[in-house]
């Protein structure tokens, strides 16, 4: 059973411009990561969040936390084509590591 | 090794054989992790271990699946009497434990396809 939901499911834009994907729950997480996925390789973290209202800045990357801590988003500004790939997020806790349903990126040149 | 290592990288057989795959982790790391991820979709958690012992097993598909880990370190997936729908990337990865706050680094994967 899935209980992250990422939206958009799919995302082509050109590059330069900016956007934002979401992943949400109807359970609240104690924390939360969202990884980058490249085709033929694993996901590799991006950052985790922890604190309701957090944000988080990497580089052109910014990650949200929501006050309920059960939505997070990440939004990129002035995408370019190396951010191409699968973004995931995924809820951390005491024991497994579940992923959402990603959002799959794909930015023009 | 620095990072987690899986074998085979690419693996086809036929429907109905059983199927072993591997995982090597980060030495050191406690925590090991199973998905399986269909044709560039999320990861569905198939199991985890922490140490030796599987304390959720939830995510296994049916009871052709098994996986164990041995001296807390390598592990291994098994799948008996192959079908096409479990063709999809095996993905393992490992922490140094299931900490909220610890990162979870995989490996390249196994791309099972049962023919």
């Amino acid at each position: 059973t899935q209980l992250l939901e990422q939206s958009p499911q799919f995302l082509s834009i050109q590059e330069g411009e900016n956007l934002t994907v979401y992943c949400n729950s109807s359970s609240v997480f104690s924390s939360l990561q969202w990884y980058r996925q490249e085709p033929g390789e694993g996901p590799v973290l991006l950052v985790t969040v922890v604190t309701g209202g957090e944000v988080k800045k990497l580089k052109r990357l910014t990650f949200q936390f929501g006050d309920a801590r059960k939505d997070s988003s990440l939004h990129i500004t002035a995408a370019q084509p190396g951010d191409t790939g699968l973004y995931l997020c995924a809820r951390s806790g005491t024991d497994k590591l579940i992923f959402g349903t990603g959002t799959r990126l794909q930015v023009f040149p | 090794g620095a990072g987690v290592s899986q074998s085979p990288s690419n693996k086809v057989t036929e429907k109905g054989k059983d199927v072993e795959l591997r995982c090597d982790p980060i030495s050191g790391h406690t925590a090991l992790y199973w998905y399986r991820q269909s044709l560039g979709q999320g990861l569905e958690f198939l199991i985890y271990f922490q140490g030796n012992s599987a304390p959720d097993k939830s995510g296994l598909p049916s009871d052709r699946f098994s996986a164990e880990r041995t001296g807390g370190s390598v592990s291994t997936l098994t799948i008996q009497r192959t079908q096409q729908e479990d063709s999809a990337v095996y993905l393992c990865a490992s922490s140094l434990g299931p900490s909220s706050l610890t990162e979870a680094f995989f490996g390249q994967g196994t791309r099972l396809t049962v023919v």
